[in-house]
């Protein structure tokens, strides 16, 4: 049952480029969700945190938003960066004592 | 350093026999979780305790997983006869209250290859 979806799956973009990473949910009932960097064969970074209260948040470089009558998250990225190439996935803890992960997207910057 | 520490980071072994990892949260975080995560995918929910009670297991936790987490401080998870499809990078995660909404803070992962 898939109920974390990632759009796109990997993203390959030049030095200096805007971009947005999307990503989806089926769980209305959300506590939270959270925006997590994973870089190659290493654990989970966490970026951002929004409270199912919340809109958005903002950390640097990087913006979180969360609409959740639309189920539906963006992370921005602003003026990204070759050390910013990582996968990057968001998570929402819901009615369950988990988290629930989509499969992340793979961001490549090129320098 | 303070934060989730995991051992060993890789570990490789043949089918059929048992493995155990071992986590080690922040310390006075009272929840520890463990997840699964397979090449590609996301993380997926093993198992979490509760200072040192297991309050919940997920249906991907068979009989040949087991995790404890003795004093509420380190946690163990032991694989019994392994095969290959576990295959996998197994991430542990601390956090600090009474629910799962709390910030969980992620180990580096031990990725286990079963030959």
């Amino acid at each position: 049952k898939q109920e974390v979806t990632q759009i796109p799956a990997a993203l390959s973009v030049p030095e200096g480029e805007n971009l947005v990473l999307n990503c989806s949910f089926t769980d209305s009932a959300i506590y939270n969700l959270q925006w997590f960097r994973q870089d190659p064969g290493k654990g989970l970074t966490s970026l951002l945190l929004i409270q199912s209260s919340q809109r958005e948040q903002t950390s640097g470089r990087l913006n979180a938003s969360l609409d959740k009558s639309s189920g539906r998250s963006t992370l921005y990225i602003a003026a990204s960066q070759p050390g910013d190439s990582a996968t990057y996935l968001c998570a929402f803890a819901g009615g369950n004592n988990d988290m629930r992960f989509g499969a992340g997207t793979r961001l490549t910057v090129k320098p | 350093d303070t934060g989730v520490s995991q051992d060993p980071r890789h570990k490789i072994t043949k089918r059929g026999q048992n493995v155990t990892f071992r986590c080690d949260p922040i310390s006075e975080h009272n929840r520890l979780y463990w997840y699964r995560q397979t090449l590609g995918q996301g993380p997926e929910f093993l198992t979490y305790f509760q200072n040192e009670a297991q309050l919940e297991k997920s249906r991907l936790l068979s009989d040949r997983f087991s995790a404890e987490r003795p004093k509420g401080s380190f946690s163990t998870l032991e694989i019994q006869r392994t095969e290959q499809g576990d295959s996998a990078m197994y991430l542990c995660a601390s956090s600090f209250g009474r629910t799962h909404t709390d910030t969980q803070y992620f180990g580096p992962g031990t990725r286990l290859t079963v030959l």
